[in-house]
């Protein structure tokens, strides 16, 4: 079965904080693909990265990074340095080579930058 | 601009009414699919068509049903509409070449659809 966790509902932090999303995830498939989506309070889902099984290494973007454990079926995100604009609620999403392309998205975190 | 265009923005209708949406994927996108999301149950996914077919099926409600057209953009239909299904809908595309699963999908803005 294939299933991505968030555990997080809310999270809320004081401007210029880090900030660290979880993610977690179950799945079969030895190959498999994660994401991250961003939704601002305009609505759109936009997409942040994608990262294969077999790509392990972390992966740093400005502020954001990513923190991926097969170890730990984990994918978790760090903002630093975290600005009001990152407001916004982040989904993790699960897509495996045995599942068509079917997306399986986490209830996604929502965080609060609190200037 | 995503490229994924869904139309209306917005629509507010009664109960027992029957909606369309409507999506064009972005150019080159051959699958569109159709995601559900309310207050209380995140991103749900209904339906997946890839060139014209049926690809995979969500949690759809049998008073749904959707379509893709041979210019591939889709449509989603909703009938005898209760206050439930009060959402945002999503439409997004891929390319999905095979089924590696290594497409990323692209949303458009979605619709909101007001039930009351």
């Amino acid at each position: 079965a294939q299933k991505v966790t968030q555990a997080q509902t809310e999270i809320s932090v004081v401007e210029k904080e880090d900030v660290t999303l979880d993610c977690v995830y179950e799945t079969r498939d030895t190959t498999y693909y994660l994401f991250w989506y961003k939704q601002p309070p305009s609505g759109e889902l936009v997409f942040l990265i994608r990262r294969n099984s077999f790509d392990e290494q972390n992966e740093i973007s400005g502020r954001y990074s990513w923190n991926f454990q097969k170890s730990t079926s984990s994918f978790n995100f760090t903002i630093t340095a975290s600005q009001v604009v990152d407001s916004a609620v982040y989904f993790c999403a699960l897509s495996g080579t045995n599942t068509g392309n079917q997306f399986y998205f986490g209830t996604g975190t929502s965080l609060t930058v609190i200037p | 601009d995503s490229g994924v265009t869904q139309t209306p923005k917005h629509l507010i209708t009664a109960t027992g009414q029957r909606v369309t949406l409507r999506c064009s994927p972005r150019s080159g996108d051959l699958s569109v699919y159709w995601y559900q999301q309310s207050l209380d149950q995140g991103l749900q996914f209904l339906i997946q068509y890839y060139n014209g077919e049926e690809r995979a099926k969500g949690n759809i409600l049998e008073r749904f049903s959707a379509q893709q057209f041979p210019d591939l953009h889709s449509e989603l239909n909703l009938s005898s509409l209760e206050l439930g299904d009060s959402a945002l809908y999503f439409c997004a595309s891929s390319v999905v070449r095979g089924s590696s699963g290594a497409n990323v999908l692209t949303f458009g803005a979605g619709s909101r659809l007001t039930v009351l």
